[in-house]
């Protein structure tokens, strides 16, 4: 079945340091892909989406790019910030349901 | 403009107990979906509803069942409670047919003791 699966964490980064956070997926036909965040205490919310291969999704200086070929929807930033502390999900919509990865747990210290 | 609410924001619950979960989707949004979120786990498909009927359930038993509103608000209703359902129950609201635009509440903390 379709299935997403992400880079364990938790990952603990300095300020201004390059983010990567590995995210592979299954699926049958031609999903979706979406990064979600989620800060302490609250809701997902989505951070960037790209529904095509080849598409890149960015906001707030967040990127991945749909690898077909791969099968992979890597997340990037190049210069975190403390206030990027926070769980990421990857996800991929197939359909009309959403399959999420277990998260990765990101500390960001100054 | 509202986004997702969820009520309660906490709840504890005994073994065996009945819980029902309440969800009002986003202005404009006709789709409510449920999902279960263990503790250091992502989110786990419940069910969708759309035009007050199920239209899609994931791998959870007879136990927990739901309910759409004309108003498109929704329940989660979850029956003979047992330690293993103690999870953040998220709801999310869309527009039927736009899959990229989902949107998710706060959550509702239940703690089964």
């Amino acid at each position: 079945g379709d299935s997403v699966t992400q880079m364990e964490g938790p990952v603990t980064l300095s300020e201004e340091a390059f983010l990567t956070i590995n995210c592979t997926y299954t699926a049958t036909g031609y999903p979706s892909l979406f990064w979600y965040v989620q800060y302490p205490g609250e809701g997902l919310q989505l951070l960037l989406k790209a529904t095509k291969a080849d598409d890149k999704g960015s906001n707030k200086g967040f990127e991945a790019t749909y690898r077909k070929e791969t099968t992979s929807f890597h997340l990037e930033k190049g210069s975190v910030q403390v206030s990027d502390s926070a769980v990421y999900f990857c996800a991929l919509s197939a359909g009309n349901q959403f399959y999420f990865g277990t998260g990765t747990s990101l500390t960001v210290i100054p | 403009d509202a986004g997702v609410t969820q009520s309660p924001t906490h709840l504890i619950k005994t073994r065996g107990q009945q819980v029902t979960l309440r969800c009002s989707p986003k202005s404009g949004h006709d789709t409510v979906s449920w999902y279960q979120q263990a503790l250091g786990q992502g989110p786990q498909f419940i069910f969708q509803y759309y035009e007050e009927e199920e239209r899609q359930r994931g791998n959870f038993p007879d136990r927990f069942s739901g309910h759409q509103f004309p108003n498109y608000s929704s329940e989660l209703n979850v029956n003979a409670l047992l330690l293993g359902d103690s999870a953040l129950y998220l709801c999310a609201s869309r527009l039927w047919g736009a899959t990229y635009e989902q949107y998710f509440g706060p959550g509702t903390r239940l703690t089964v003791t």
